[in-house]
């Protein structure tokens, strides 16, 4: 594909439930990066990887978020338990180096009812 | 921890008219900064970085090291130019993005 793919573009979930994102990134990019846009708000970093390295979860906030990447391709952002403060819109963007010019996804915008 | 301030939610002006987004950071090492826009209805994309101290699309910004300071500028802004944009920080892979002004430039 030409750019980083996210699926589903939106999910109403209820509270209490499970939701996982699906993130692919531009084939050959190494580093993937996960953050939460909530409403009025900036873009706030959840969990970075790289690589076959040890992932970056300085960013999730809590433990019902966690993520996983299979390589270097597809991740998959999991929150468990879904609270109505999870409402958001969730991106994902890629780059190869590890670095600032990231390419991002159109998002998953997340409502819990 | 760095920290990126954008103290404009929204900013609006006439087309023809000169524009300035500000954004402050603060941060104790040597960040690189970083303009971000996303246009309605497209993806978040990289507008310009300071390190390469290029204009695009007719906006600049510099790296005010004395005032922590990352302004973008446009002498005359145009229809086209209303988007959401972020400041971003990025130093030790610690990336760290601004709260974001929408600009929205009038006819």
């Amino acid at each position: 594909g030409a750019g980083v793919s996210q699926s589903p573009s939106n999910k109403v979930t209820e509270k209490g439930k499970d939701v996982e994102l699906r993130c692919d990134p531009i084939s050959g990019h190494t580093a993937l990066y996960w953050y939460r846009q909530r409403l009025g708000q900036g873009l706030e970093f959840l969990i970075y990887f790289q690589g076959n390295s040890a992932p970056d979860k300085s960013g999730l906030p809590s433990d019902r978020f966690s993520a996983e990447r299979t390589g270097e391709s597809v991740s998959t952002l999991t929150i468990q338990r879904t609270q109505q403060e999870d409402s958001a819109v969730y991106l994902c963007a890629s780059s190869f180096p590890p670095g600032p010019q990231q390419f991002f996804g159109p998002g998953t915008r997340l409502t819990v009812l | 921890a760095q920290r990126v301030t954008q103290p404009e939610k929204l900013l609006s002006v006439f087309k023809g008219a000169p524009v300035e987004l500000k954004c402050n950071y603060s941060y104790s090492g040597s960040p690189e900064l970083f303009w971000y826009v996303q246009y309605s209805r497209q993806r978040l994309q990289l507008l310009l970085r300071h390190i390469s101290r290029e204009s695009i699309k007719g906006f600049t910004a510099d790296l005010n090291k004395g005032e922590t300071s990352f302004h973008l500028k446009k002498p005359f802004a145009q229809e086209e130019d209303s988007a959401m944009y972020y400041c971003a920080s990025f130093d030790n892979n610690d990336m760290r993005f601004g709260a974001g002004t929408r600009l929205t430039v009038k006819p």
